[in-house]
């Protein structure tokens, strides 16, 4: 299976500042990588699909980037509901495989 | 409205089955691949299987392999996951997701259920 190795684990952050968050796969999977959302006691929230493209109703401040092995999101101005734990997904091969998750913590 | 709500979760004895079920409404369901994807105490989240629009593809992380099956039913709108043989190691909250399928070759999970809990412990 294809490992996703997601960095870091955890990140605090302030408000307004610009995060980014990278995931690695064990092997190369084109551009097939999803990012979601998750807070807690709630279900995952889709952000990104095909590396970059954004999500209907997701905020531009979200962007995805890479192909390959090597992706990033970045959120361009945290904001308070920005904190969560983020998860990639490669679609690129089964079984799909999850990250580790990042959780983005308030400074 | 739209929405995915699963049930069947419960308390199972190691070696037990279960089925678990999830009804889906403001969509075309028989135009969705379908995905159970979940998440143990604490962790992060797993994906388990899917299955193609009409039921004829289905695939599994190694894991539950020849333990779970995933089905449909596209006439009541409704996906199914089969667990047999389960070990503690399948204690978690089981959500299932719509595939929005926006390109061939790309998977995004949009519509999710608000989760059922199955807990395998003697």
């Amino acid at each position: 299976a294809i490992q996703m190795t997601q960095s870091p684990s955890s990140l605090s952050a302030s408000v307004g500042d610009r995060v980014t968050i990278t995931c690695r796969a064990s092997q190369g999977i084109r551009n097939d990588l999803g990012w979601y959302q998750q807070k807690p006691g709630k279900v995952p929230k889709l952000l990104i699909y095909g590396a970059s493209s954004l999500q209907s109703g997701v905020p531009s401040r979200f962007s995805g980037s890479g192909s390959g092995t090597d992706f990033t999101l970045t959120i361009s101005s945290l904001q308070p509901e920005d904190f969560a734990t983020y998860y990639c997904l490669q679609d690129y091969a089964y079984p799909r495989t999850f990250g580790q998750g990042t959780r983005l913590e308030i400074k | 409205e739209v929405q995915l709500v699963e049930s069947g979760g419960g308390l199972v004895q190691p070696g037990g089955s279960l089925t678990l079920s999830c009804a889906a409404s403001g969509f075309s369901f028989s135009s969705s691949w379908m995905t159970w994807v979940r998440q143990a105490p604490g962790k992060g989240l797993e994906w388990v299987a899917n299955i193609k629009k009409d039921g004829s593809g289905k695939y599994y992380v190694d894991s539950v392999n020849g333990r779970f099956t995933i089905s449909r039913d596209n006439a009541k709108n409704s996906l199914y996951l089969q667990m047999n043989s389960l070990r503690a190691e399948d204690t978690a909250v089981y959500y299932c997701a719509r595939d929005l399928s926006p390109a061939p070759h790309f998977d995004a999970f949009d519509i999710w259920g608000q989760g059922t809990m199955v807990t395998v412990s003697s």
